[in-house]
């Protein structure tokens, strides 16, 4: 069973950094992208940013390019997050998500983990 | 940026209806990779529909996802009571990969 498990959350004031963690299982982590997406409390979704199977490009929304990286271990089966210079507006639920390959969609999503930006 | 707008942002039915959701996108979106996504209070989104009209493994026949270019639509022939719930729509064709909006679909 494939499986995500996000964790690093926290409260941060602004200006501050985080690093957040997705642990996965139970599927080849280097042979797929992933992703990470954010919904801010009683919002929609807002795709923040994406790495391929190999980590060898990276995507970024345009609201955290140049503030947050995106990086992963496929020895160790892990994606990461990188949040410097925190906003108030980067407060919400941050979820990875797995590329299933081939248009397929994204599937599955961990549970997320709560990111709180306030002084 | 493609912009995925849906409609309508609510939709009021009972058990037993039919649901149909729209999503139209800002530019033509590549592949036809647009997926549809349900979303419950304190749950994660759940892949329901990719490449516009492919049903992802163990979703209900009752879902089904059509469309090209620019339009595309969910159905859900019959309302369940569990299918009450919001509903994303998200291109993954092109980045910035975008969601629309939303459509929450309540009891009436």
């Amino acid at each position: 069973e494939v499986q995500l498990l996000e964790s690093g959350g926290g409260l941060v004031q602004p200006g501050g950094s985080l690093r957040l963690s997705c642990a996965t299982s139970g599927f080849t982590f280097n042979n797929y992208a992933m992703n990470w997406v954010r919904q801010a409390p009683g919002k929609g979704l807002e795709w923040v940013s994406g790495i391929t199977g190999s980590g060898g490009t990276t995507y970024y929304a345009d609201s955290v390019r140049g503030r947050f990286t995106i990086s992963r271990d496929n020895s160790k089966n892990m994606l990461y997050l990188q949040m410097n210079s925190l906003r108030a507006e980067d407060t919400a639920l941050y979820y990875c998500a797995k590329d299933s390959g081939s248009g397929r969609g994204w599937h599955p999503w961990g549970q997320g983990t709560l990111v709180t930006v306030s002084s | 940026e493609i912009v995925l707008t849906q409609s309508p942002g609510t939709l009021s039915l009972s058990p037993g209806e039919r649901a149909t959701l729209s999503c139209r996108a800002s530019q033509t979106v590549s592949g036809n990779y647009l997926a549809w996504y349900q979303q419950k209070p304190g749950q994660a989104p759940r892949l329901l529909i990719y490449g516009a009209s492919s049903r992802a493994t163990g979703i209900p026949d009752r879902f089904s996802g059509s469309g090209s270019g620019t339009d595309f639509t969910l159905t859900i022939s019959r309302l369940e009571p569990e299918d009450f719930a919001v509903y994303y729509c998200q291109q993954y064709g092109t980045s910035p990969f975008t969601f629309g909006p939303g459509t929450k679909v309540d009891i009436k």
